[in-house]
């Protein structure tokens, strides 16, 4: 079964740190670019960044630029987020997601939270 | 990098059509042929509806249909039934970025 699975998400404190982690199975993550996107409660989707099958093309929002950073572990099958310098609103339940084609991303966690309070 | 425009919520009865807009801009909607569509329904995984403007993935009901002109997509859904009732979102390719629209909320009276 093709499946991405989310985890790393909790409660840290304002300028906290946390790194996400998604797990691929059932396909060759090497293969597909790659995504995150977040909602925060009550809120839309956002996009977060992107990043190329082999990980030499990274885009990002820019209202996480200098703070998050998108990467993948191909032999791991595993895509990252490292967020830094965390902020409130970056309060969301973050998704990760497999291109279909062209901006279309077709397969999608079940998300997992991040809750920055003191 | 600002969100496209949808109106915040859209109904309809059971079998009926409701149609969803999303207006961007020419760098983004009016600039490519990259525009999506999702469906989400509370604490689950956003879901594919469109693609490239009016691709279909697979196993998605052809009820549901995309098109764009000029700044503006749109998504319509036919034959209304009670498990269309969710959130849905337009998304954009926007030059190396990507943006989604601000959502909304269709209800199945």
């Amino acid at each position: 079964e093709v499946q991405l699975v989310e985890s790393g998400g909790g409660l840290v404190q304002p300028g906290g740190s946390l790194r996400l982690s998604c797990a691929a199975s059932g396909f060759t993550l090497s293969s597909y670019w790659m995504r995150w996107a977040r909602q925060a409660p009550g809120k839309g989707l956002e996009w977060v960044a992107d990043i190329k099958q082999d990980g030499s093309e990274k885009y990002h929002v820019d209202s996480v630029k200098g703070r998050f950073t998108i990467s993948r572990d191909n032999a791991k099958n595993s895509l990252y987020l490292q967020m830094n310098s965390l902020r409130a609103e970056d309060t969301a339940v973050y998704y990760c997601a497999r291109r279909l084609s062209s901006d279309a991303f077709d397969i999608w966690g079940q998300g997992t939270m991040v809750t920055v309070s003191s | 990098q600002s969100a496209l425009t949808q109106p915040p919520s859209a109904s309809g009865s059971p079998g009926q059509s409701v149609t969803i807009s999303c207006t961007g801009t020419s760098s983004d909607v009016g600039g490519y042929k990259y525009v999506s569509w999702y469906q989400k329904h509370p604490g689950k995984a956003p879901k594919l509806m469109i693609y490239e403007v009016s691709k279909r993935p697979s196993g998605v009901p052809d009820r549901f249909s995309g098109s764009k002109s000029g700044n503006t997509a749109s998504l319509t859904v036919s034959g209304l039934q009670a498990e269309d009732e969710a959130d849905y979102y337009c998304s954009s390719y926007a030059g190396s970025n990507s943006v989604f629209g601000t959502g909304t909320k269709v209800t199945v009276l």
